[in-house]
């Protein structure tokens, strides 16, 4: 299996709404990530657990808010979002938080803030 | 500081063609580098990597790139293009004097290939 699953694939949520986006990996890997991507612009790195505990936080809004379950499982809860944060939102793993580790992308959560 | 450059926001091959997609890298240190394609409504695949050793690096789908240390560059390459290679393809880095060993991405190229 060397899939990372997201769900919901698509989203619509108003501006009071609370959601929240969900990704699943079974490869085994320690590290995983959430990105914001942007229509026709590279991935932007949100945030970063590394053997579940929060590693890095890329100064997102707290508006966002990642939780780690457990070592297969990336949340991120979303509360009070504004229309500009409407983009695809894409979790990834790697084995570790390593530099010579590829990280495997799920198909992403492409959301909508009205 | 790390960075990577994509000088060309779209290439355009005939199948059948080689096809070319530049990079080049600005890091402190050793560069760890990959090569991301990202298809209509979809998450990234991961195509490649060079970590060491040979300069040129086979990956998926019949798709290569050359590490150049003199030149700081990592182009993407293919022999003979398909039209299922159109996606917008990332080249990315990490740096090992950046703390956190993020990935940092370039800002992407659009192949299309026509038939």
């Amino acid at each position: 299996d060397t899939e990372v699953t997201q769900t919901p694939k698509h989203l619509v949520m108003g501006m009071t709404n609370k959601k929240s986006l969900k990704c699943e990996q079974h490869m085994g890997h320690r590290a995983m990530y959430w990105y914001k991507q942007k229509a026709k612009k590279p991935p932007e790195l949100m945030f970063v657990y590394s053997y579940e505990k929060l590693s890095i936080n890329e100064s997102v809004p707290s508006r966002f808010s990642p939780e780690c379950p457990n070592s297969s499982l990336l949340n991120l809860h979303l509360h009070a979002l504004q229309p500009e944060d409407s983009a695809l939102y894409l979790c990834a793993s790697s084995q570790e938080q390593g530099l010579n580790t590829e990280a495997f992308f799920g198909q992403g959560t492409r959301l909508t803030v009205v | 500081a790390q960075s990577v450059a994509q000088p060309e926001d779209q290439v355009n091959v005939a199948e059948g063609n080689p096809l070319t997609v530049k990079c080049t890298y600005s890091v402190s240190g050793n560069p760890y580098l990959f090569w991301y394609a990202q298809y209509p409504n979809r998450g990234l695949q991961f195509l490649l990597k060079y970590i060491t050793g040979d300069n040129l690096v086979k990956g998926s789908y019949g798709f290569e790139a050359e590490f150049n240390k003199s030149q700081t560059s990592f182009h993407l390459k293919k022999p003979s293009a398909l039209v299922s290679d159109s996606a917008l393809y990332f080249c990315a880095v990490r740096d090992p004097n950046n703390a956190g060993n993020m990935l940092t991405f370039g800002g992407g190229t659009r192949l299309m290939v026509k038939p």
